[in-house]
């Protein structure tokens, strides 16, 4: 149980483009979810938190208008890279949680994100 | 969130139980410790969460301290899949958010 499926899991586009990754959990209610972005060698960083229904908080120094947030479903929250440019490349992991408590987050696979 | 402190690496030998430490000396009375790993090139994968008792469940063991301020994760019989950073974390209940540390990288020798 508590399958997280991220999707595209690699994307390679055109600088100016913009890039939508979508983020469902599978067999459960994702109240909460999150975004993270991790560059080469280093850890996971928080980029948003979203609860469904409403609009996600963006962590310090993140443009939300730059990185679109939409949580419309228990199941699904969407990513959009709006006018990528090369510097946007990263690996994108979207992660989803149940119910407050404490209940884990469960991640999906990531998304390999290059823009030439 | 409490601050939690890993050491950057780790060997262990195949087949040989790998126990990995988690200082996390500023922990409150209601946050938990959660165990993830990442393996490379995929997210995180959540291993396994507790309180104040000790869990284990069919992925590993968490052994936490009487005063909650340590606490191991236990992988009873490393194989070269369980290479990975390994990632402590501590969270309060509700909508708290999970962040990451640096995590110890775990290397499982043949």
């Amino acid at each position: 149980g508590a399958v997280v499926s991220q999707h595209p899991s690699r994307v390679i586009c055109k600088s100016g483009t913009s890039v939508k990754i979508e983020c469902r959990s599978l067999d459960f209610q994702a109240t909460t979810m999150f975004w993270y972005r991790q560059f080469p060698k280093k850890s996971l960083m928080l980029m948003a938190t979203s609860n469904e229904g409403s609009k996600a908080t963006y962590e310090q120094g993140v443009e939300k208008d730059k990185f679109l947030i939409n949580h419309a479903s228990l199941t699904l929250s969407t990513l959009t890279v709006t006018s990528a440019h090369p510097e946007d490349s990263s690996f994108y992991i979207c992660s989803a949680r149940a119910d407050g408590g404490n209940q884990p987050q469960h991640f999906g696979d990531g998304t390999r994100l290059s823009i030439l | 969130d409490a601050k939690t402190t890993q050491p950057t690496s780790m060997d262990c030998a195949e087949g040989r139980a790998a126990n990995l430490p988690c200082n996390h000396s500023t922990i409150s009375g209601n946050e938990y410790v959660y165990w993830y790993r990442q393996i490379h090139s995929q997210g995180p994968q959540y291993i396994i969460h507790g309180l104040k008792n000790n869990e284990t469940n069919e992925m590993a063991s968490l052994i936490i301290t009487e005063d909650r301020k340590s606490s191991t994760l236990i992988l009873p019989h490393a194989t070269l899949r369980d290479t990975a950073v390994y990632y402590c974390i501590v969270r309060g209940g509700g909508y708290q958010k999970v962040t990451f540390g640096i995590g110890t990288k775990l290397q499982v020798i043949p």
